[in-house]
């Protein structure tokens, strides 16, 4: 059974500090890596993907990739109440075509 | 607009009533997929296709058909559902442009069925 575990939260985070959100991933196979951003209510959305072990930022956002310790994170820096949401781990299988998520964490950014 | 659609955005069925949730993308894309999300469980893949005439089996196929004729449409067809189908569904699509598989994908608004 391929897992996608993170923790459930909420995170709660004052407005403009760094949240850290982490994932970790059983399929060693796995080569493929997104971080979703969902709404309450809404669908899930891209915010990064990344495919090689080390750091990727865009904007205020940078994930991370450890494949090693089977581990990727995202950081949200300068954390606005609108990121206020739930984070969704996404991974691909070994066969690249299927996916993996994790059950999200859900982020409160405060004012 | 680049967009996924699925309808019924809304659903409430009695057990063993076949429903169709249709999804539809306007991007030219080779990958659709279907999920489900359940509370505490996260989004579990259910079908993914590849191309025309090209699906597979995800996590928890179980209790649902699909079928791919057109490069746009992707249905999902519960033949006879039950109360432990009832779920939030999301259809979508991505294009296969790098060697690792999907990309971006790009999902629908949702469709919450509730089975009876």
């Amino acid at each position: 059974q391929k897992e996608v575990e993170q923790n459930s939260g909420p995170l709660s985070v004052p407005e403009g500090a760094i949240a850290s959100l982490n994932c970790t991933y059983s399929d060693r196979g796995s080569q493929s890596f997104f971080w979703y951003r969902q709404y309450s209510g809404k669908s899930p959305e891209l915010i990064m993907s990344i495919y090689s072990n080390g750091d990727k930022e865009d904007g205020r956002f940078t994930a991370q990739l450890n494949k090693a310790s089977q581990y990727v994170s995202l950081l949200i820096r300068d954390s606005q109440p609108s990121d206020s949401a739930t984070y969704l781990c996404a991974v691909n299988g070994d066969n690249f075509n299927k996916f993996y998520f994790g059950s999200g964490t859900k982020l409160n950014v405060k004012p | 607009e680049a967009q996924v659609t699925q309808n019924p955005r809304y659903l409430i069925t009695v057990t063993g009533k076949k429903l169709t949730v249709t999804c539809s993308q306007n991007m030219n894309h080779e990958y659709m997929s279907w999920y489900r999300q359940d509370p505490g469980l996260g989004l579990r893949q259910i079908y993914y296709s590849m191309n025309v005439e090209v699906t597979d089996k995800g996590d928890v196929p179980e209790g649902y058909k699909v079928s791919r004729k057109e490069k746009r449409n992707f249905p999902l067809i519960l033949e006879s559902p039950s109360p432990n189908q009832t779920s939030l569904y999301f259809c979508a699509s991505s294009s296969l442009a790098g060697a690792l598989g999907p990309d971006t994908q790009y999902f629908g608004p949702g469709t919450r069925l509730t089975v009876l």
